[in-house]
């Protein structure tokens, strides 16, 4: 079984530049999740999709972060524009079902802002 | 807001040696994981703790559960180099209905020979 698939692995960008990231779920899994892990800290929840809607955008700073999620399946993350603090990796997630009992991770995109 | 800790942050142990990670939460919940995560790699599911009382196990690693102390712990027994990893500890947050997962900060394992 393919696991969740995310490009690029690695992204060197200048502040207030523009960044994407890209994800490909596990065929069939109808939950999809971004985190943003800080070096040094356990991942956070910025977003996360049941299909192509969102049920929890509580922690994704709107005014520069947005996401979409295209006929339920890929999605893509964008930062505009970046900031220093964003530096982090960004991990997707998927799982069957609303619960992230059995959710599978992503090997993330490392950003590095500078 | 629900916070998880975990303690020791940092564990340096010698190969054959016990110990024992533990994760802290403060608001009531009914599952608890347990991720292992590489470095520059993802996370790996370890465990999923589903009921107070709960522990699972497997090889030299065991997880338990207590929901009443809102407490979970990680034995790790004749600890082996390749247990090197950073270990997270992660709570639903029943805010959302059992959909949302808070991570604690991590342990990160450093297994000397």
């Amino acid at each position: 079984e393919a696991g969740v698939a995310q490009s690029p692995r690695y992204k060197i960008i200048e502040k207030r530049q523009s960044v994407a990231f890209w994800c490909n779920p596990i065929s069939g899994h109808a939950t999809l999740y971004w985190y943003q892990q800080i070096l040094g800290q356990g991942p956070k929840l910025l977003i996360q999709f049941q299909n192509n809607g969102v049920v929890d955008d509580s922690q994704l700073p709107k005014d520069r972060f947005s996401a979409e999620r295209l006929k339920g399946v890929d999605s893509t993350l964008k930062i505009q524009p970046a900031k220093l603090e964003d530096s982090a990796v960004y991990l997707c997630a998927s799982s069957l079902g609303r619960s992230p009992s059995g959710a599978f991770f992503g090997q993330g995109t490392r950003l590095t802002v500078v | 807001e629900l916070k998880v800790e975990q303690n020791p942050l940092f564990l340096s142990m010698q190969e054959g040696k016990n110990y024992t990670i533990y994760c802290n939460y403060s608001t009531t919940s009914d599952r608890l994981y347990w991720y292992r995560q590489d470095p520059g790699k993802s996370l790996e599911s370890l465990f999923v703790l589903l009921s107070n009382g709960a522990v699972k196990q497997e090889g030299r690693l065991m997880a338990s559960l207590d929901t009443k102390a809102r407490l979970s712990t990680l034995h790790i027994t004749a600890a082996v180099h390749d247990l090197s990893a950073t270990y997270f500890c992660a709570v639903d947050n029943p805010n959302f209905g059992n959909e949302k997962l808070t991570f604690g900060t991590g342990t990160r394992l450093t297994i000397i020979p």
